[in-house]
C-alpha cells in the first residue's frame, strides 16, 4: 500500500505570497491532519478534515486554511507569507477513531525569504 | 489542550547500551497515546499506540510501558544499534478528532 505523499517537498517563497501545498492520504483513510515543525517547537496541530469538513482547527491565523477532496486528498495554503512561516509542514493520515494511528508524510519544507 | 513533556531532550549512547526515556502528561483524559521515531529526512515512523492503563508493547528490540493514573510512558531500547538513532516523539489523542499532542521528542544517538 503506497505512503502518505506530499507535494511538493521543497519550496522557496518571498514575504507576501501565498503558497499552496498538497497531500494525497493512504488509501481508504478518510482523514488527514496537517502539522507545522518549527525550529525548537514539538509539531503544532493546524487543522484536520474528514469527508471534505474541516473537524477541528488548531491556534493559527486565518491566513492558514485548507480544502479536502472528495477522494480524501487535502491541500493547505498560506496566503501573505510571513518571515516566521518559514517551516517543515506536515500531514498525517487516519481512519476515523480517535485511537487510531496517523500516518505521516515526508513533509514540505517551506522557506519564505 | 494536553500538555505533553519529554525526557531527556537529547541522549547520547554507546553501541550495546540499553536506553530508556520518558513521557509525562498531566491527566488521564486522553484516549490514546502513541510513539513515534523520526529519523532525519524521514517521514515519522508509528512505533505504537497505547489505549489501557498498564498496557505494554513490545516490537524488537524496543518496548513501551503506559501508566495514566501517575501520567507517564516509558520507551525502552534495549541493545541499541546506531540505526536507532533518531528522534523518539511521544502524542497524546485526546477528545479532538484528528488532532494529537506531541511532545518536543528525544533525541537518541547511538555512536559504534
Amino acid at each position: 500500500k503506497a505512503g502518505v505523499t506530499q507535494t511538493p517537498r521543497y519550496l522557496i517563497k518571498t514575504r507576501g505570497q501565498q503558497v499552496t501545498l498538497s497531500c494525497s492520504p493512504i488509501s481508504g483513510h478518510r482523514s488527514v491532519s496537517w502539522y507545522q515543525q518549527t525550529p525548537g517547537q514539538g509539531l503544532q496541530f493546524l487543522f484536520e478534515y474528514f469527508s471534505e469538513t474541516q473537524r477541528n482547527k488548531g491556534n493559527f491565523p486565518g491566513r492558514f486554511s485548507g480544502r479536502q477532496f472528495s477522494n480524501s486528498r487535502s491541500e493547505m495554503n498560506v496566503s501573505t507569507l510571513e518571515l516566521g512561516d518559514s517551516a517543515l509542514y506536515l500531514c498525517a493520515s487516519s481512519l476515523t477513531q480517535q485511537a487510531d494511528t496517523q500516518y505521516f508524510g515526508p513533509g514540505t519544507r517551506l522557506t519564505v525569504l | 489542550i494536553l500538555n505533553v513533556e519529554q525526557s531527556p531532550q537529547s541522549l547520547h549512547v554507546q553501541e550495546g547500551d540499553s536506553t530508556n526515556f520518558t513521557c509525562s502528561f498531566p491527566s488521564s483524559n486522553f484516549y490514546a497515546l502513541h510513539w513515534y521515531r523520526w529519523e532525519t529526512a524521514k517521514s515519522p515512523e508509528a512505533l505504537f499506540v497505547m489505549t489501557l492503563n498498564g498496557d505494554e508493547k513490545k516490537k524488537g528490540r524496543i518496548s513501551a510501558t503506559l501508566n495514566t493514573k501517575e501520567g507517564y510512558s516509558y520507551l525502552y531500547i534495549k541493545g541499541s544499534q546506531p540505526e536507532d538513532s533518531a528522534t523518539y516523539l511521544c502524542a497524546l489523542a485526546g477528545s479532538t478528532l484528528g488532532r494529537l499532542y506531541f511532545g518536543r521528542g528525544t533525541q537518541l544517538t547511538v555512536w559504534p
